[in-house]
């Protein structure tokens, strides 16, 4: 059974149009992680909450932002998708403590036309 | 600077042929290292963990090992099929706090037939 899951899975929207992505998990983790990836890069860390703290990059651009309501939900908002934005948005959850290391969701696919 | 380096960046085996793919990492504190496998447009799935403890840790035809001293793990398919196309990705985490991830680039495996 998927333990994090993201929505949709593609998505399509226009240049400068806002668009949101969503993750959800079933592990109760106290951390989750958004990550951008681009065609045969590594995935670049946008942000990520530990609990109630959100904590941004350095080098995440203002148009990206991030809003987690609960413990199990996380949502991505791109204010105004340039053609650049056009990636791979990853999910990912983590327990403070354990050795586990992270869980990935099957990621978004952002088109921007 | 915490980093993970892979080699090589892209290989091509034939069907049924086994294959070796390694992980450099200098990072610190260092708390576990997982290996992931990546499918073209979707998210990583992990193949195997291991911790500082840990050797040798095998998951079907997937072995990983640790060398902690040299900082050095590998990933060992055996018997490869056409569906172990993908990248593998090593992903060292750093214990405390939030548990950041440090990525390397990933290699690029192909099986042909």
């Amino acid at each position: 059974d998927a333990m994090v899951i993201q929505n949709p899975r593609y998505q399509v929207t226009q240049f400068g149009k806002p668009v949101t992505l969503s993750c959800s998990q079933t592990l109760n983790h106290n951390v989750m992680y958004w990550y951008q990836q681009k065609s045969s890069q590594a995935p670049k860390l946008l942000f990520h909450y530990y609990d109630k703290d959100f904590n941004n990059e350095a080098d995440t651009p203002d148009n990206f932002q991030s809003r987690r309501p609960n413990t199990s939900f996380c949502f991505l908002d791109i204010r105004s998708p340039g053609l650049g934005d056009a990636a791979m948005y990853l999910c990912a959850t983590s327990r403070e403590g354990q050795i586990e290391g992270a869980f990935f969701g099957q990621g978004t696919r952002l088109t921007v036309v | 600077k915490n980093q993970v380096e892979q080699s090589p960046q892209s290989l091509i085996i034939l069907e049924g042929k086994n294959c070796t793919l390694q992980c450099n990492y200098t990072v610190s504190p260092f708390s576990n290292l997982r290996w992931y496998k990546q499918d073209t447009g979707r998210g990583p799935v992990s193949l195997t963990i291991m911790t500082f403890s840990e050797n040798t840790k095998s998951n079907g035809r997937y072995t990983a090992t640790l060398d902690a001293d040299t900082k050095q793990s590998s990933l060992h398919i055996t018997a490869s099929q056409l569906s172990d196309s993908a990248s593998y990705i090593c992903v060292v985490f750093i214990s405390g706090g939030y548990n950041k991830l440090i990525f390397g680039a990933g290699t690029r495996l192909a099986v042909h037939p």
